[in-house]
């Protein structure tokens, strides 16, 4: 099954910096979609990007898709220390006679904003 | 936030005893997902359901079961629980169509001695 993979597996930056995490996947898809996780929580879907999608803007967050290289992108500027936690790609893939969309997940890129 | 509640929110169990974890919706959505989290593994699909009394098994279903009676309610059940099952494990739920979001819940985090 395809997988979505991110890269950097953990990312150490000064507050202000710009973070940029990637995230690879194997086979096409509908669409890929950012979630954070802060600690001891559940995930938070960030932003949606769409396969006929190239760029996606949404606050400080900045998406790119790749289809041509099933990679993705994910650029947080201006990053604060309430940035800190996980980040992790999901990718569509529908499934069985019923037409259900699951969600690969990949392991997640840990990123820490120091004040 | 979206309206889902996990219960319980921690669990510690042994080996052999069955458990039940619990997930509710609010929002109406047709489908649920249970997903079990592991360090170096990410998240990784259990069951889901498409509708009352429709699921399916994801990737890593061996050892659990689920029941959906209610729209809802989404129940994962371990039937004999064993030390490989201790995970933190998460409900979402997601509306029908191609290109929406998953809602998660804060998780339940289980352990099994």
């Amino acid at each position: 099954s395809q997988q979505g993979e991110e890269d950097p597996q953990a990312l150490s930056i000064q507050e202000g910096e710009n973070a940029t995490m990637n995230c690879s996947y194997k086979t096409s898809i509908n669409n890929l979609q950012w979630y954070r996780q802060n600690s001891g929580r559940g995930l938070v879907h960030l932003i949606l990007i769409r396969s006929n999608e190239r760029e996606k803007h949404s606050g400080r967050l900045r998406v790119t898709l790749d289809t041509s290289k099933k990679s993705s992108s994910l650029l947080i500027t201006a990053s604060r220390a309430a940035d800190t936690a996980s980040y992790f790609c999901a990718t569509d893939e529908v499934v069985g006679s019923s037409g259900t969309y699951k969600y690969i997940f990949g392991t997640g890129t840990r990123l820490k904003v120091l004040a | 936030d979206a309206g889902i509640t996990q219960s319980p929110r921690h669990k510690v169990t042994e080996t052999g005893t069955p458990v039940t974890l619990r997930c509710h919706q609010t929002e109406n959505h047709r489908y649920m997902y249970w997903y079990r989290q592991d360090p170096g593994h990410g998240l990784r699909l259990i069951h889901y359901s498409y509708g009352v009394k429709d699921t399916d098994k994801g990737e890593v279903s061996d050892g659990y079961s689920v029941s959906r009676s209610k729209t809802e309610d989404f129940l994962l059940t371990l039937e004999s629980a064993t030390s490989s099952q201790t995970s933190v494990y998460f409900c979402a739920i997601k509306q029908g169509g191609p290109n929406q979001p998953q809602h998660f819940g804060d998780g339940t985090r289980l352990s099994i001695l």
